[in-house]
């Protein structure tokens, strides 16, 4: 079985700081890994993935994520963050070779002004 | 491409009544998956179908919901009856072919409420 943890219900942080959202998974095989964000009203956005290579991967909007094998997280991460950047925002995993994916339950981030 | 398109968007029935939500798909994608999303268990995976062909229907909650693929461009997931606890946002996606790096594609969800 596949599965997402996000430890965080939600994060606040402060508009020009850096933020950082944290995701660990479980799987068997090699794991995929995607961010997903939701504004209100509106279905889940793809923002970055994490498939083999380097294990820093850069998405839109000027997010990041970090692939950690042996902590088994993909943290997500911006340097700077905007008020628009308040949503909530889901880690995703997936079996390579399957494609049934597991959401985590969500972290909501609140960039205050 | 229009995206993936649900209807509707708002849904507010009465207990022990049929529900039907619709789903058209991103043209190409052969992978389309039904979700429901609540406070209280987040996103859940209902059921997925690939070339119009169920593959794992192990989230469906129980007999009274079902979903259907007839063709690559719609899909429908039906409750029948209804019951209050079934008040969800219910999300499609789909996603390209097997082989791809698999990020779905969602639609902007049809919010139910049964009261």
């Amino acid at each position: 079985a596949q599965s997402v943890a996000q430890p965080e219900d939600q994060v606040n942080v402060a508009e020009g700081n850096p933020l950082t959202v944290k995701c660990t998974y479980s799987v068997s095989g090699n794991p995929y890994l995607f961010w997903y964000v939701q504004y209100p009203n509106r279905g889940l956005q793809f923002l970055l993935k994490y498939i083999t290579g380097d294990n820093l991967v850069k998405g839109s909007y000027g997010f990041e994520a970090e692939f950690n094998k042996s902590q088994t997280s993909f943290h997500l991460k911006k340097p700077s963050a905007l008020v628009s950047d308040s949503a909530l925002y889901f880690c995703a995993v997936r079996s390579g070779g399957y494609q049934k994916v597991t959401f985590g339950i969500g972290t909501k981030l609140q960039v205050i002004p | 491409d229009a995206g993936v398109i649900q209807s509707p968007r708002h849904e507010v029935t009465e207990m022990g009544q049929e529900v039907t939500l619709r789903c058209k798909p991103i043209s190409g994608h052969d992978y389309l998956f039904w979700y429901r999303q609540t406070m209280m268990r987040g996103l859940e995976l209902l059921i997925y179908f690939n070339n119009n062909v169920p593959i794992d229907d192990s989230g469906m909650p129980e007999d009274r919901f079902s979903a259907k693929m007839p063709n690559a461009s719609f899909s429908t997931l039906k409750i029948q009856p209804s019951e209050p606890r079934d008040s969800a946002v219910y999300f499609c996606a789909s996603s390209p072919p097997q082989g791809s790096t698999g990020e779905l594609f969602f639609g902007e969800g049809s919010r139910l409420t049964v009261l």
